[in-house]
């Protein structure tokens, strides 16, 4: 079965700390992997893809996720959070086929300390 | 230059009267979907069009109806409002075209749908 798990469901971390938030799939093909942003309110915003070739890929907001298959994760990380930064994030897998279709994780929500 | 368009931002129906909400898009993808996210969740695929191919979910309900009468446009329908289905709607896209140059998704910013 396809599946994406958030093990963390709410996260608080200083301004100026790093981050990384967890992601693990379960996907019966290569996986298509994303992360996506979401401000309350808001609909979802794409941080990065990671679709082939270099696991490690940057998105935007100073973001970046590593693909490690042997672990099948995909965490995302950031060297120093802004309070900006303070949303919920979501990691997805798909849409690979036609018949497939966007499965997303339960969502991490993360908190910025002053 | 928005490319997902969802209106409108905010609906307020009363219960049992029928509601439509709608999405455009100016990217031209093949795929279109209908999510439902409700507070502090994460989206629930409703359903989606490959082209004009409907794919439901088999746990969205009958009470949920969606139509695509061309590329750029998607409606969903809600034939009988009930207080469960306050939530946000988000409407995506995305290419299809197989043979790793499919896209990505692209979201709408949503319909947030208060039943009274």
């Amino acid at each position: 079965a396809q599946s994406v798990t958030q093990p963390d469901i709410h996260i608080t971390v200083s301004e100026g700390a790093s981050l990384e938030l967890r992601c693990n799939y379960s996907y019966g093909a290569t996986p298509y992997l994303f992360w996506y942003v979401q401000s309350p309110g808001q609909g979802l915003q794409l941080l990065l893809k990671y679709f082939s070739g270099d696991t490690l890929v940057q998105g935007i907001k100073g973001f970046e996720a590593e693909f490690k298959r042997s672990q099948s994760s995909f965490n995302l990380r950031k060297p120093s959070v802004h309070w900006s930064d303070a949303a919920e994030y979501f990691c997805a897998v798909g849409p690979y086929s036609s018949a497939s279709k966007i499965i997303f994780g339960s969502g991490t929500r993360l908190s910025i300390r002053p | 230059d928005a490319m997902v368009i969802q209106n409108p931002r905010y609906q307020v129906t009363q219960f049992g009267k029928p509601v439509t909400l709608s999405c455009s898009q100016t990217l031209n993808h093949n795929v279109m979907y209908w999510y439902q996210q409700k507070s502090s969740q994460a989206p629930k695929l409703l359903f989606h069009y490959y082209d004009k191919d409907f794919n439901n979910e088999a746990d969205t309900p009958d009470n949920f109806q969606s139509r695509r009468p061309n590329t750029s446009f998607c409606f969903l329908d809600i034939r009988s409002p009930g207080l469960g289905d306050a939530a946000m709607y988000l409407c995506a896209t995305s290419m299809q075209r197989g043979q790793g140059v499919d896209t990505e998704a692209f979201f709408g910013q949503g319909t947030r749908l208060t039943v009274v």
